[in-house]
């Protein structure tokens, strides 16, 4: 079993959806949560960091579900601009600032 | 801020060849990772440094594969001899390292292909 894993899409939905998608880890004690975008050909960009309480940040919310092992991005009002793969990232309780990324998820959203 | 600065950002080589990939981290940041990514395989971290020092190199593919961090403002990868197989998107990554802060601003990346 990959540490996290991710539904690798492509989610394509048109413009003004709602989408969500879903990040699983393996390591119990992991204690930092990110979800990263990258467009395509460019470097992953941080988007948000994954509070415990759950975070929301215009039409992005993030949540972790720390007894089921996953964290969760949802997007409101879907953009074209954000067409992008979505990659979340996890750190362990003693992996210093290393992160193991998720292989990412491709929103595609179409007029 | 002029962020992650990575060289060169494209690089077409032979099997066989040495590739040295560079990588200028953003200042004051204290970690430094070097990643790979290919469709395959995803974004996998290879090495990171913490004040210039190793801490972790499990994700080193081989012997073939080396890196280096002299100083606090660069550090490079370096590939001899490449094969085909390393054909990927090298990313370089920095952090503060601040507990709480450890976010990770990557680089460019630099598009390596092997023939």
């Amino acid at each position: 079993r990959k540490e996290v894993e991710q539904d690798p899409g492509p989610f394509n939905v048109p413009e003004g959806a709602t989408v969500a998608f879903n990040c699983t880890y393996s390591n119990s004690a992991s204690q930092s949560f990110f979800w990263y975008r990258q467009d395509c050909r460019k470097e992953p960009k941080l988007l948000m960091s994954v509070y415990s309480s759950g975070n929301e940040d215009g039409r992005f919310t993030a949540q972790l579900n720390r007894a089921s092992q996953y964290i969760s991005l949802l997007i409101r009002d879907s953009k074209l601009s954000d067409s992008a793969t979505y990659l979340c990232a996890v750190n362990g309780d003693n992996a210093g600032n290393m992160l193991t990324f998720g292989g990412g998820t491709r929103l595609m959203v179409k007029p | 801020d002029a962020g992650v600065i990575q060289s060169p950002r494209h690089e077409v080589t032979e099997m066989g060849q040495e590739v040295t990939l560079r990588c200028k981290p953003i200042s004051g940041h204290d970690y430094l990772f070097w990643y790979r990514q290919t469709m395959m395989r995803g974004l996998e971290l290879l090495i990171y440094f913490n004040n210039n020092v190793p801490i972790d190199d499990s994700g080193m593919p081989e012997d073939r594969f080396s890196a280096k961090m002299p100083n606090a403002s660069f550090s490079t990868l370096k590939i001899q001899p490449s094969e085909p197989r390393d054909s990927a998107v090298y990313f370089c990554a920095s952090s503060k390292g601040e507990e709480g802060t450890d976010t990770q601003y990557f680089g460019p990346g630099t598009r390596l292909t092997v023939l």
